[in-house]
C-alpha cells in the first residue's frame, strides 16, 4: 500500500515563527503536493513538485516556499507564520502518468496563535 | 481557479437509500476523480473516469460523466453510516499544467442509522 506521512497531526505555533512541515512517500512517486484546506474554499494548491529539486507555483504560493532534496520528501515552509495560515495542510503524491490517483497524507492541523 | 463544484453542499439521507451527488466543472478535462475525506482526515481516492468513458462502476459506486454538459455525479447505492464522509471531485486538465488536479468544495454526506 502506497504510503503517505506528515510529520505532526497537530501543530501549534506563534505569529513570526519559522514553520516546517514533512511530508514523506514510500512510493517512489514522481509528482508530491501541498494543499491547505479551509470551511468553504475546499482544497487549494499551495505548491508542487515534479522532480527532485524542481517546484511550481500552486494557486496560493504567497507565504509558503517547498524543498524537495529527496524524490520521497517535500517540505512546506512558512518562513514567517500568520495567524492566516491557520490551516489543515495536506500533502500528497502521484505517480507519472495522468490516470494515476493522488494519494494523500493523513494532514496537518496547523494553529498560528 | 475551481475545476470542480459540487452540489450539494450537504446531504442528509437514512440508511439504505442511495447518494446522488454532482459536480460541474468549467474546462476540458483528460479524466475527473471522485475522493472521499473523514471527518479531519486526507483523501482516499474513489474512482477515476476517462474523458471518453460516460459511465464506471466500483462496488456501489456510479460514475457518470457528460463532457457535453461538463459534468459528472456520483451515486452510492445502498448506503451505510461508514459512508458519512466528505466527498470532493477533481478535474485533471493536461493541457495546463500537466501535474495538478483541481478540487471543488465537496458535497458532506451524512447517512443517518
Amino acid at each position: 500500500d502506497v504510503k503517505v506521512t506528515q510529520s505532526s497531526r497537530y501543530l501549534v505555533k506563534r505569529t513570526g515563527e519559522k514553520v516546517f512541515l514533512e511530508c514523506v512517500q514510500d512510493m517512489d512517486h514522481e509528482n508530491m503536493f501541498w494543499y491547505r484546506q479551509d470551511p468553504g474554499l475546499g482544497l487549494r494548491l499551495i505548491y508542487f513538485s515534479y522532480d527532485v529539486k524542481m517546484k511550481e507555483k500552486g494557486d496560493i504560493p504567497e507565504g509558503y516556499s517547498v524543498s524537495r532534496e529527496k524524490k520521497e520528501r517535500f517540505s512546506l515552509i512558512l518562513e514567517s507564520a500568520s495567524t492566516n495560515q491557520t490551516s489543515m495542510y495536506l500533502c500528497a503524491s502521484r505517480g507519472e502518468r495522468a490516470t494515476y490517483e493522488q494519494y494523500f497524507g493523513p494532514g496537518t492541523r496547523l494553529t498560528v496563535t | 481557479s475551481q475545476q470542480g463544484e459540487e452540489d450539494p453542499q450537504a446531504l442528509s439521507i437514512q440508511e439504505g437509500e442511495n447518494a446522488t451527488m454532482n459536480c460541474s466543472y468549467k474546462t476540458s478535462i483528460n479524466n475527473l476523480q471522485w475522493y472521499r475525506q473523514n471527518s479531519g482526515r486526507g483523501l482516499v481516492h474513489l474512482i477515476l473516469i476517462r474523458s471518453n468513458e460516460r459511465e464506471k462502476h466500483s462496488g456501489r459506486l456510479r460514475v457518470t460523466l457528460d463532457t457535453s454538459k461538463k459534468s459528472s455525479s456520483l451515486l452510492i447505492t445502498a448506503s451505510r453510516a461508514a459512508d458519512t464522509a466528505s466527498y470532493f471531485c477533481a478535474g485533471f486538465n493536461s493541457g495546463g499544467s500537466n501535474y495538478k488536479l483541481t478540487f471543488g468544495k465537496g458535497t458532506l454526506l451524512t447517512v443517518n442509522p
